[in-house]
């Protein structure tokens, strides 16, 4: 099994729409981020958190919320889904030295 | 204002050459930590290399080696002997842990490795 694992990998869904993406991690970290690639633009930070009660916008925060349920928890929420939202959606951990480990990815579009 | 400045969208180079994937960044911070990710056509993210501001000497690990230069605030990944497998994009990023934290990324370099 992967240490982090997205879910869903792949979703279509429709302007105005709530989702969801979700990322759960077995490799103990306290730290964890959620970033979106788009082509020619590279990864983009979203949100980051140190532990459960610390919980930091990044980037690109706007049109997004998360929520860090357990210190293996971490959901990413777009409230009222875009056309411009759709992306390649990345949760990573890090441990000490700041190395990331990636999820697959979770491919959103919005028609 | 860019933190971290990849100035190649894209790479064309003949297998078995030597590759210089470059990297610029932006800090006033006097410790901070480099990376360099590769991402080929499957989407994963791996993790290359990794550099301390600290660090005495360039890092290395197998085929891969960052040209770091601090003075230019430059980080540039060397890939030794190309392969065919080399072909992907890849990602310099930075990390400033006295500052906020967060773990910044570059627009990618798209490397393209001919036969």
């Amino acid at each position: 099994d992967a240490d982090v694992t997205q879910t869903p990998r792949n979703r279509i869904t429709k302007t105005g729409k709530r989702i969801m993406l979700e990322c759960s991690q077995t490799k103990g970290h306290d730290r964890m981020y959620w970033y979106r690639q788009d082509p020619g633009l590279g990864l983009r930070l979203i949100y980051y958190s140190f532990d459960v009660k610390d919980i930091n916008k990044g980037e690109i925060s706007d049109g997004y919320s998360v929520s860090r349920q357990a210190q293996a928890k971490f959901s990413l929420s777009l409230e009222s889904a875009i056309p411009n939202q759709t992306a390649l959606y990345f949760c990573a951990t890090s441990g000490g030295a700041g190395e990331l480990f990636f999820g697959e990815g979770s491919r959103l579009t919005v028609l | 204002a860019q933190k971290i400045t990849q100035t190649q969208p894209g790479m064309f180079v003949q297998e078995k050459e030597a590759v210089t994937l470059d990297c610029t960044y932006d800090t006033s911070d006097p410790s901070y930590g480099l990376f360099w990710y590769k991402q080929p056509s499957s989407g994963e993210m791996i993790f290359l290399i990794y550099q301390g501001s600290y660090d005495q000497q360039n890092a290395t690990e197998g085929r891969y080696s960052l040209n770091f230069q601090k003075a230019r605030k430059s980080a540039n990944l060397v890939i030794s002997a190309s392969q065919l497998g080399d072909s992907a994009m890849y990602f310099c990023a930075m990390r400033e842990p006295n500052r906020d934290d967060k773990i910044i990324f570059g627009k990618g370099t798209r490397l393209h490795i001919l036969p």
